[in-house]
């Protein structure tokens, strides 16, 4: 496709339950990765992809926040047992290569905006 | 870890006036810097970037932004806005690693 997509583009949970984000990066794109961003804020890192192999996962808040990109494309967030801290828009963003040099430009989704009741 | 810090919240303008927005960062290394924008019911989008060579980067809509390295400031400028400017802006900020560290944003209301 020509950008990155996500789905749902929103999602309400009740507390407590699991929920389940899904991005489709652009074809092609080696670098995957996954923020946060909470109302009137800026998006936060949780957690980055090189094809199937998460390098970094330093920015889950929690160990009820999982990720996985299995056949280094398209990635899932879970989100288990959710609470109402966790209501946000999560964000995923592609780029072409990996590891900050001029080729990696990221390209951000339309996000999912979450909200846990 | 680097921080991004941009100085207004909140920018009310007319049409044709000038657009000037403040970005500073915490870090002493090498960095790259980004602007991005995201228009009302949008998603962001890239404006400019800036990795190396002429400090005075220009991007898309007739956006600029000057990178002085003295003052780890990345500040972005337009000579004359237009309605359709209206957006959030996002100053970001990447230094060794691929993680981008964004500033709170600042919300640009242009008035027709």
């Amino acid at each position: 496709g020509a950008g990155v997509s996500q789905s749902p583009r929103y999602k309400v949970a009740k507390r407590g339950q699991d929920v389940a984000l899904r991005c489709d990066p652009i074809s092609g794109h080696v670098s995957l990765f996954w923020y946060q961003q909470a109302l009137g804020q800026g998006p936060e890192f949780l957690t980055y992809f090189q094809n199937e192999a998460q390098l970094d996962k330093s920015g889950l808040p929690s160990d009820r926040f999982f990720a996985e990109r299995p056949e280094g494309s398209v990635s899932t967030l879970k989100i288990q047992r959710t609470q109402q801290e966790d209501s946000a828009v999560y964000l995923c963003a592609s780029s072409l290569g990996g590891g900050g040099g001029p080729a990696d430009t990221q390209y951000f989704g339309p996000g999912t905006r979450l909200t846990v009741l | 870890a680097q921080s991004v810090s941009q100085h207004n919240h909140h920018v009310i303008l007319s049409e044709a006036a000038s657009l000037e927005l403040g970005c500073n960062y915490s870090y002493g290394g090498t960095v790259n810097l980004f602007w991005y924008v995201q228009y009302p019911g949008q998603h962001l989008q890239l404006l400019l970037k800036y990795f190396s060579g002429d400090p005075l980067v220009k991007g898309i809509k007739g956006f600029e932004a000057e990178f002085i390295k003295s003052k780890f400031s990345f500040n972005l400028r337009k000579p004359s806005v237009q309605w359709s400017d209206t957006a959030e802006y996002f100053c970001a900020v990447n230094a060794y690693d691929y993680k981008l560290s964004f500033g709170a944003g600042t919300t640009v209301t242009v008035r027709a």
